[in-house]
């Protein structure tokens, strides 16, 4: 069965900062990755995904995530954070076996003035 | 933009009390996920359908949930009785037919239940 780690419950970053946000999973099988993004009290909303191809995948606001299979790893990075960056991340994993999507117990960003 | 609904937004309930939750997923989406999320946590697979056919209720706990999803699009997730430890997050989301397991699972934005 599949599994996902998020090593940090808590990233405290100053604004403009980089941050990188850790993903590591494990699975016996292909797998799908998503980073989804959650604001207090809404939804999960995917922020990216890795499907094949170029491992290096980029959001439409400035996060990017690089699929490492080496160290079956998915850490999640942003080169300069926002207030409005502040939010809980979840990492995810689907295999190519089933449509079982699992996640990770969540990181979250905490931007400091 | 398709989006998934839930309902309602917002429950409070009080413990030993029957409570569902209602949830309509995008249009021709055939997989349906509930999740559990509790506070300071992520979400936890209660529940998935492939069409009206449950394909994984593992982590369902069916003393008390239930779920069905009778004509294979809308969705209701129940508890009874409930319990304070039920307090939590309740997520639907839907997926595109098999074959597509590339693709993302769409959220709706949840039912916060409190148990009182």
């Amino acid at each position: 069965a599949q599994s996902v780690t998020q090593l940090d419950s808590q990233v405290p970053v100053f604004e403009e900062a980089p941050v990188e946000l850790r993903c590591n999973y494990s699975s016996s099988v292909s797998v799908y990755l998503f980073w989804y993004v959650q604001y207090p009290n809404q939804g999960l909303q995917l922020l990216l995904k890795y499907l094949s191809g170029s491992t290096l995948v980029e959001s439409i606001n400035g996060f990017e995530a690089e699929f490492n299979k080496s160290q079956t790893s998915f850490h999640l990075r942003k080169p300069s954070v926002h207030i409005s960056d502040t939010a809980e991340y979840f990492c995810a994993v689907r295999t190519n076996r089933d449509d079982k999507i699992i996640f990770g117990k969540g990181t979250r960003l905490h931007i400091l003035p | 933009e398709a989006e998934v609904a839930q309902s309602p937004r917002y429950k409070i309930t009080e413990k030993s009390q029957a409570v569902a939750f209602w949830c309509d997923p995008i249009s021709g989406h055939a997989t349906l996920y509930w999740y559990r999320q509790i506070l300071g946590q992520g979400p936890e697979l209660l529940v998935q359908f492939q069409d009206e056919s449950v394909v994984d209720d593992s982590q369902l706990p069916k003393d008390r949930f239930s779920a069905e999803r009778l004509k294979g699009v809308d969705s209701t997730l129940k508890i009874q009785p409930a319990e304070l430890g039920d307090s939590a997050m309740y997520l639907c989301a839907s997926s595109p037919p098999g074959g597509l397991r590339s693709n993302e699972a769409f959220f709706g934005q949840g039912t916060r239940l409190t148990v009182v």
